[in-house]
């Protein structure tokens, strides 16, 4: 049974650019939550997404964005990259009652 | 008020002895309190969770301890091994709130054999 799988898994991106990242949520589960973490730190909620839609959203600006598609898979959007937003990103998926699954993350480095 | 405060930020233990890592919060609606294991290049994993309506859950070598009055709790790693050095984080969740977890800063945690 894979578990959550999040893509890619390092990344480089320049100040300034646009960065994708990409999770594909454990079988059976339809709910998935990003999370970033920087070094040092715990992991802090970014938002959350069910049935297509932003469920709830963290401390986070508009240039965070994210989006989950019909087979509960889910992209986040970072525009206008800076430098601080170097950290792990982290997938979990989950039904909507909770129960966290986390992926091993996406290391983004902007330079 | 949302904060989960977690310490100490490192231990070192011998192997055979306890680990006891602490958090406290202060949100009063928090009703759910998991810990996740993490190693590098991983993700964090669930290791063990309580809800407030009991004191104490064990599960293998690991013991959370529950105070609601003081509003802590702590992990008791007991007969610690190399093996479990990682880091290690509490969090706080309110159920049927989506489940959005507030993690400590994290404790990491080494075991010399």
């Amino acid at each position: 049974d894979a578990g959550v799988t999040q893509s890619p898994t390092h990344l480089i991106k320049t100040r300034g650019q646009q960065v994708t990242l990409r999770c594909s949520p454990k079988s059976g589960h339809d709910t998935v939550s990003w999370y970033q973490q920087a070094l040092g730190q715990g992991p802090q909620f970014i938002f959350q997404y069910y049935e297509e839609e932003e469920r709830q959203r963290g401390n986070f600006p508009d240039r965070f964005s994210g989006h989950q598609f019909p087979n509960y898979s889910s992209e986040l959007n970072v525009n206008a990259l800076l430098l601080g937003d170097s950290a792990l990103y982290l997938c979990a998926s989950s039904l909507p009652s909770g129960g966290y699954t986390f992926g091993s993350g996406t290391r983004l480095t902007v330079v | 008020q949302q904060q989960v405060k977690q310490s100490p930020q490192s231990l070192i233990v011998q192997k055979g002895g306890i680990s006891i890592i602490n958090c406290a919060y202060e949100n009063t609606a928090f009703d759910y309190f998991p810990w996740y294991q993490q190693f590098p290049g991983k993700g964090p994993a669930l290791l063990i969770a309580i809800r407030p309506d009991v004191s104490e859950k064990k599960e293998g070598r690991f013991t959370i301890s529950f105070n609601k009055s003081a509003k802590q709790f702590s992990l008791h790693i007991m007969d610690s091994q190399p093996g479990d050095s990682a880091t290690y984080f509490c969090a706080a969740s309110i159920v049927g709130n989506t489940g959005k977890l507030i993690f400590g800063q994290g404790t990491t945690l080494q075991v010399k054999p």
